[in-house]
């Protein structure tokens, strides 16, 4: 069974610096092509996507807020981390991690997202 | 970067109706690798489409994508109740990935 949960700080004070952790189960992060990506929504709004990282290492960011995240991993313990600096109010957001299922589906599905955590409410506030 | 408009940003219409909703993107999704997710309030997104056609495991034939290049389309064949909710479209074929705004489908 698949699983994502989405853990990390409720509450974050502007201009600090957030970090949150993935962790995945019932899937191995080394298979290939897989990935995890997070995503956001502030709230009543839109999904955002921020970044992913994949088995083969590779990374990529949301154009606009690439100089404030840095997404990494721990295969040994099924983590990914997404660190964003610099929190402003406009960042409060319910922030999700969605799997990127490579292999397990055709290539038109390698990196679509297939299964997402229940997402965790940031809100940012003095 | 690709981005994603959809329309109508509301569609009113009542269960057994027909729903088609319109995703554009801003350059050619020249792989076809477009997806459609759906939302109901307080739950995370669930895959519906991928690859602009490819039902995911589990999801009613009731639902079909279809398009390519830049205008792509979710029908909902009969809409049942569970099917109200909101519908987001995503391009994977580039860098940075993007969503589009969102199609609210409501009751009637």
């Amino acid at each position: 069974q698949v699983t994502l949960e989405e853990s990390g700080p409720v509450l974050v004070k502007p201009t600090e610096t957030l970090t949150l952790t993935c962790t995945v189960s019932g899937f191995s992060f080394s298979n290939a092509r897989m990935g995890v990506t997070w995503i956001r929504q502030p709230p009543g709004k839109a999904l955002e996507w921020l970044a992913h990282i994949f088995s083969n290492d590779e990374r990529s960011y949301n154009t606009s807020l690439k100089s404030r995240l840095t997404i990494s991993e721990d295969t040994s313990k099924s983590q990914v981390v997404l660190t964003m600096t610099n929190m402003d109010p406009v960042d409060t957001a319910t922030y999700y991690c969605a799997r990127n299922p490579g292999d397990e589906y055709d290539i038109s599905g390698y990196y679509t997202l297939d299964y997402w955590g229940q997402g965790t409410l940031v809100t940012v506030s003095s | 970067e690709i981005v994603l408009t959809q329309s109508p940003g509301t569609l009113s219409l009542s269960p057994g109706e027909r729903a088609t909703l319109s995703c554009r993107a801003s350059q050619s999704v020249d792989s076809g690798y477009l997806a459609w997710y759906q939302q109901k309030p307080g739950q995370a997104p669930r895959l519906l489409i991928y690859g602009a056609s490819s039902r995911a495991p589990g999801v009613s034939d009731r639902f079909s994508g279809s398009g390519s290049g830049t205008d792509f389309t979710l029908t909902i064949s009969r809409l049942e109740p569970e099917d109200f909710a909101m519908y987001y479209c995503q391009q994977y074929d580039s860098s940075p990935r993007t969503f589009g705004q969102g199609t609210k489908v409501e009751i009637k």
